[in-house]
């Protein structure tokens, strides 16, 4: 596809579970970025890969949250121990330059009960 | 560290009414400047941009034009339509942070 691609669309899943999220981003984009859309603190940055570099972690919320990114490409962002404080909509991006310009997906609305 | 700050609450407007939403920043670099819009049931989509001070961006017949003297970035359309109801977000990155900051966003509704 032309754009980025994010699964599942929905996740519903009980307090304490552990999750993940999956992005595929636009062919050839060496950046990728998580961010959080949610009611109280709007949209967050989570975490940043840009090609081989190490990720820049300094959004993720706790210990709990991390994020890899497999070949370059595919990114998945993990929940472990998930909270009802993590309900949101977690939004990837990616982006083939250096200054800024992001491309979303369309997001993965979780809600943990 | 590096904000955005739009205006307080959603805006409702008729249509073919003329529409401001304001975006005050601070950084500290020299911040590329963004409006993303968020349509019902849609993803994110980066509506304009600028990348240095005086810069206009425009797109659909919006603007915003870069104002380093008052850190401004208002968005600004002449007449608006019923399908420009959305969430429009400002935002900005500075080169060597690469994230984007976010302003916490307008709904606009524009009735007929």
């Amino acid at each position: 596809g032309a754009g980025v691609s994010q699964s599942p669309s929905n996740k519903v899943t009980e307090k304490g579970k552990d999750v993940e999220l999956r992005c595929d981003p636009i062919s050839g984009h060496t950046a990728l970025y998580w961010y959080r859309q949610s009611l109280g603190q709007g949209l967050e940055f989570l975490i940043y890969f840009q090609g081989n570099s190490a990720p820049d972690k300094s959004g993720l919320p706790s210990d709990r949250f991390s994020a890899e990114r497999t070949g370059g490409s595919v990114s998945t962002l993990t929940i472990q121990r998930t909270q009802q404080e993590d309900s949101a909509v977690y939004l990837c991006a990616s982006s083939g330059s250096l200054n800024g310009e992001q491309y979303f997906g369309p997001g993965t609305r979780l809600t943990v009960t | 560290g590096d904000s955005v700050t739009q205006m307080e609450g959603p805006v409702t407007l008729s249509e073919e009414a003329f529409l401001t939403i304001n975006c005050t920043y601070t950084a500290t670099g020299y911040p590329s400047l963004f409006w993303y819009v968020q349509y019902p049931g849609e993803g994110l989509q980066l509506l304009l941009k600028a990348t240095k001070a005086d810069d206009k961006g425009s797109n659909k017949g919006f603007e915003a034009t870069y104002r380093k003297e008052t850190t401004s970035f208002h968005l600004e359309k002449g007449s608006v339509q019923v399908s420009d109801s959305a969430v429009y977000f400002c935002a900005l990155s500075v080169q060597g942070n690469n994230r984007l900051a976010f302003g916490k966003g307008n709904q606009v509704v524009v009735i007929p």
